[in-house]
């Protein structure tokens, strides 16, 4: 498996404009969560999601943002519209079920995001 | 009560030093504890876990000790070599729980000087 991928890498948007990060989990992981790293305030789980359902959203900071997982293979976080303190690099994860082993997150490149 | 803190924010260490990295949880229904490194722009990686039906596991220069009672577990990284001067973060999970997410702590970033 090529691990959990994110696209893009790299994303440099004006303020307002809309953002849509994407994530492919490792296959047969239950769990995809959302993170996003600052200097500040380190890794903030944003939202996950077990077998496609969000479960806990309470780490969106604002309306602003949303997330999708249409199916077990892809998600998306959505920034619309996207300000310069939103500003970070954005990781996702996945999981295999809780009770199986090797139950460790898996993490992708993460998504530089740069809102100018 | 959901919390993990982790300390110290950072540390340098010579090469060939010991470095230790604490972190202390709340819940007492945790029942998972893994750390984390993370080298500058990647994501993070598993690198040593822990249950807490044991007071330390050992994997080559790392070592988790564990302390139940206190409710606190430590990384150990023995012979600090250059090439582990990265982030690391301590996390807490609870398996049995509703919540299937992992607790991170706020991250130590390590410098080992060579």
């Amino acid at each position: 498996d090529a691990g959990v991928i994110q696209s893009p890498r790299h994303e440099v948007t004006e303020m307002g404009q809309e953002v849509t990060l994407r994530c492919k989990p490792i296959s047969g992981h239950d769990y995809l969560f959302w993170y996003r790293q600052t200097m500040m305030r380190g890794l903030e789980l944003l939202i996950y999601f077990n077998n496609n359902v969000p479960i806990d959203d309470s780490g969106m900071p604002e309306d602003r943002f949303s997330a999708k997982m249409p199916n077990a293979s892809f998600s998306t976080l959505k920034i619309q519209p996207s300000e310069p303190r939103d500003s970070a690099v954005y990781f996702c994860a996945s999981r295999p079920h809780r009770q199986g082993p090797n139950t460790e997150a898996f993490f992708g490149q993460g998504t530089r995001l740069t809102v100018v | 009560q959901q919390q993990v803190k982790q300390s110290p924010q950072s540390l340098i260490v010579q090469k060939g030093g010991i470095s230790i990295i604490n972190c202390a949880y709340e819940n007492t229904a945790f029942d998972y504890f893994p750390w984390y490194q993370q080298f500058p722009g990647k994501g993070p990686a598993l690198l040593i876990a822990i249950r807490p039906d044991v007071s330390e596991k050992k994997e080559g220069r790392f070592t988790i000790s564990f302390n139940k009672s206190a409710k606190q577990f430590s990384l150990h990284i023995m012979d600090s070599q250059p090439g582990d001067s990265a982030t690391y973060f301590c996390a807490a999970l609870n398996y049995g729980g509703s919540q299937g997410n992992l607790i991170f702590g706020k991250g130590t970033k390590l410098s080992v000087k060579p």
